[in-house]
């Protein structure tokens, strides 16, 4: 069976400190990859997605970058954080030609 | 361009009265569509999805939707709720590029009174 992590589960971090949220999926192989973003209250934003091994695309432009070094890891980066970076990141993956996502536990990031 | 709208953004009833959330999609093409459930301080779970097949989809933990194509609708219901179904509410409609992107609805929060 598919297993889908994240790490770290909680985060604490100053504002213009750099930031490293990692997803990792097992179970699976060429998956599709996404981050997400809740801020409180709020729906999900996609930030990026990937559909290969080194393919990102970005939806929202900001200070956020993501990578794909392995098949099944995602990585989600920053250089320095701003208050707004506050909020609740899931990462999620599909397979291939499939529109059903699947979601890790998430991250919660308060920058203070 | 594809879009789902979430009629509600909290629905309150009683604990054994029906459940109904409200989704309206828009989609040139024959859409997928999904439901999913937040509960607090977790990731999103999948609770059924249409694919093209029956209209009326049956889910886990007593949740069922059906589509209607002159509605543009997939409410989703279940007959009799549980305190243990407050949580929130996520429909979803596929996007149309390569990505296989879903474009979610803004959410709707089920308050479950004793």
């Amino acid at each position: 069976s598919q297993t889908i992590h994240q790490w770290p589960a909680t985060l604490v971090q100053p504002v213009g400190s750099p930031l490293s949220l990692e997803c990792t999926v097992e179970g699976t192989s060429n998956p599709n990859l996404y981050w997400y973003r809740q801020a409180a209250g709020r729906g999900l934003q996609l930030l990026f997605y990937s559909v290969g091994i080194g393919q990102i695309s970005s939806e929202v432009p900001q200070n956020l970058s993501a990578s794909r070094p392995q098949d099944r890891q995602f990585i989600l980066s920053s250089k320095k954080l701003l208050l707004s970076d506050s909020g609740f990141y899931l990462c999620a993956w599909s397979r291939g030609l499939s529109y059903e996502q699947y979601f890790g536990p998430g991250t919660r990031l308060t920058v203070t | 361009a594809q879009s789902v709208t979430q009629l509600g953004s909290h629905v309150s009833v009683s604990e054994g009265a029906l459940v109904l959330l409200r989704c309206n999609y828009s989609s040139s093409v024959p859409p997928y569509l999904f439901w999913y459930v937040q509960y607090p301080n977790q990731g999103l779970q999948l609770l059924l999805k249409y694919t093209s097949a029956a209209t009326l989809v049956k889910g886990i933990n007593g949740f069922e939707a059906e589509f209607k194509k002159s509605e543009t609708s997939f409410h989703l219901t279940k007959p009799s709720a549980h305190m243990s179904d407050a949580a929130e509410y996520f429909c979803a409609v596929s996007g149309m590029d390569s990505s296989y992107k879903l474009i979610f609805g803004s959410g709707t929060r089920l308050l479950v009174r004793p």
